[in-house]
């Protein structure tokens, strides 16, 4: 499969903690982006990181990009029942190509 | 401003009937991606239309086809469904050229039921 992996695949944590998780990709990318996915409804896009960024904020979220691992991580800082939802990377390869490859996801629960 | 907006919401058809799904882009959004994401999955690229063409092409057969209006709406019709053809059907929509540095902007999808 191209799709990338990410980590765990379901995380439960109480209101005010933070989350953390991981995505794993395979091919050279141009940059990196995370959504987000609330049961049944489309993508939101959150945030995106290019391949020459190591590291990139947007209010309470924080991604990393380790291209020598192939790996990026996106943090969820003080989290909110509302950030109930499931969270996906995907990748843009370098050399023109306009797919996106995504990741398998990690469910997401906050617990109020 | 309206976001990506998609028709029909759920559907249900019968093996080996055929399928046209629809999809209007964001305003000022000028390229149309197609996603199908099987329950539990990350979505999965289908193909992507610019400029009534289709640019690119993911890992599906030729029964996935689709079509870009001048008004840059979007359908995807699949012919002689299978079950393993049931899934969300995602449309998403991005500015010119959707390459690189384009985020995509997803309507809320199609949920296809093959029985």
């Amino acid at each position: 499969s191209q799709q990338g992996e990410e980590d765990p695949q379901a995380l439960s944590i109480q209101e005010g903690e933070n989350a953390t998780m991981n995505c794993s990709y395979k091919t050279s990318i141009n940059n990196l982006q995370w959504y987000r996915q609330n049961s049944g409804r489309g993508l939101v896009h959150l945030i995106l990181i290019r391949s020459n960024e190591r590291e990139k904020h947007s209010g309470r979220l924080r991604v990393t990009l380790d291209t020598s691992k192939k790996s990026s991580s996106l943090l969820i800082t003080a989290s909110r029942a509302a950030d109930t939802a499931s969270y996906f990377c995907a990748t843009v390869g370098q050399g023109g190509t306009y797919k996106y490859i995504f990741g398998t996801g990690t469910r997401l629960k906050v617990l109020a | 401003d309206a976001g990506v907006t998609q028709s029909p919401t759920h559907l249900i058809k019968t093996r080996g009937q055929q399928v046209t799904l629809r999809c209007s882009p964001k305003s000022g959004h000028d390229t149309v991606s197609w996603y199908q994401q099987a329950l539990g999955q990350g979505p999965q690229f289908i193909f992507q239309y610019y400029e009534e063409e289709e640019r690119q092409r993911g890992n599906f057969p030729d029964r996935f086809s689709g079509h870009q209006f001048p008004n840059y709406s979007s359908e995807l019709n699949v012919n002689a469904l299978l079950l393993g053809d049931s899934a969300l059907y995602l449309c998403a929509s991005s500015l010119v050229g959707g390459l690189y540095n384009s985020p995509l902007h997803f309507g809320n999808g199609t949920r296809l039921t093959v029985t």
